[in-house]
């Protein structure tokens, strides 16, 4: 597509239940990361998917969050057991190879997940 | 500890005056900086990308300026328009090591309503 997409735009969720997040990278980029922006915080680093390489997960604050990128594409976050600190802006962006160089460094709308 | 602090926190001007946000950074080793505009409820969208040797880039009416001795930066935004109301974030990129955390530091933006 022409941009990052992610879906849903916004999900409201009981706390305790699992949420699915999707992200759609733009066609071709085969760096793939997801952010965490709280209320008043900057964007916390979550975990980045790099072509066939492990995932880089060092920034997944509890092992209730996981990601995956099914055939090098559609990348899913899931949060289990969800908790109202969960409550967050979830920003997904996708590049074409090494972000130091910028490589066209795009970021999705992004999921407003609030926990009730 | 690799930080980002941008001031103001928030700014209010009428449309058509101009405006200067800062960036104070103390990420090293250093590989670039880049300015963002984030309207509300949107992601991120790149403004300006600098690396070690330039010390300014523009973008239409905006114009970023970096100074590495000094770990600053600033956005200078020229002859306002309402449309400019957004937040302005600043990230700094440390070279990836990979194994470990994100190399980008964000910080938390400076949110700019222009008036009319």
């Amino acid at each position: 597509g022409a941009g990052v997409s992610q879906s849903p735009s916004n999900k409201v969720t009981e706390k305790g239940k699992d949420v699915e997040l999707r992200c759609d990278p733009i066609s071709g980029h085969t760096a793939l990361y997801w952010y965490r922006q709280s209320l008043g915080q900057g964007l916390e680093f979550l975990i980045y998917f790099q072509g066939n390489s492990a995932p880089d997960k060092s920034g997944l604050p509890s092992d209730r969050f996981s990601a995956e990128r099914t055939g090098g594409s559609v990348s899913t976050l899931t949060i289990q057991r969800t908790q109202q600190e969960d409550s967050a802006v979830y920003l997904c962006a996708s590049s074409l190879a090494n972000r130091d160089r910028g490589q066209g460094y795009t970021f999705g709308s992004g999921t407003r997940l609030t926990v009730v | 500890k690799n930080q980002v602090e941008q001031s103001p926190q928030s700014l209010i001007i009428l449309e058509g005056k101009n405006c200067t946000l800062q960036c104070n950074y103390t990420v090293s080793p250093f590989s670039n900086l880049r300015w963002y505009k984030q309207d509300t409820g949107r992601g991120p969208v790149s403004l300006t990308i600098m690396t070690f040797s330039e010390n300014t880039k523009s973008n239409g009416r905006y114009t970023a300026t970096l100074d590495a001795d000094t770990k600053q930066s600033s956005l200078h935004i020229t002859a306002s328009q309402l449309s400019d109301s957004a937040s302005y974030i600043c990230v700094v990129s440390a070279p990836y090591s990979g194994g470990g955390a994100d190399g980008l530091t964000f910080g938390k933006g400076t949110h700019l309503i222009i008036h009319p």
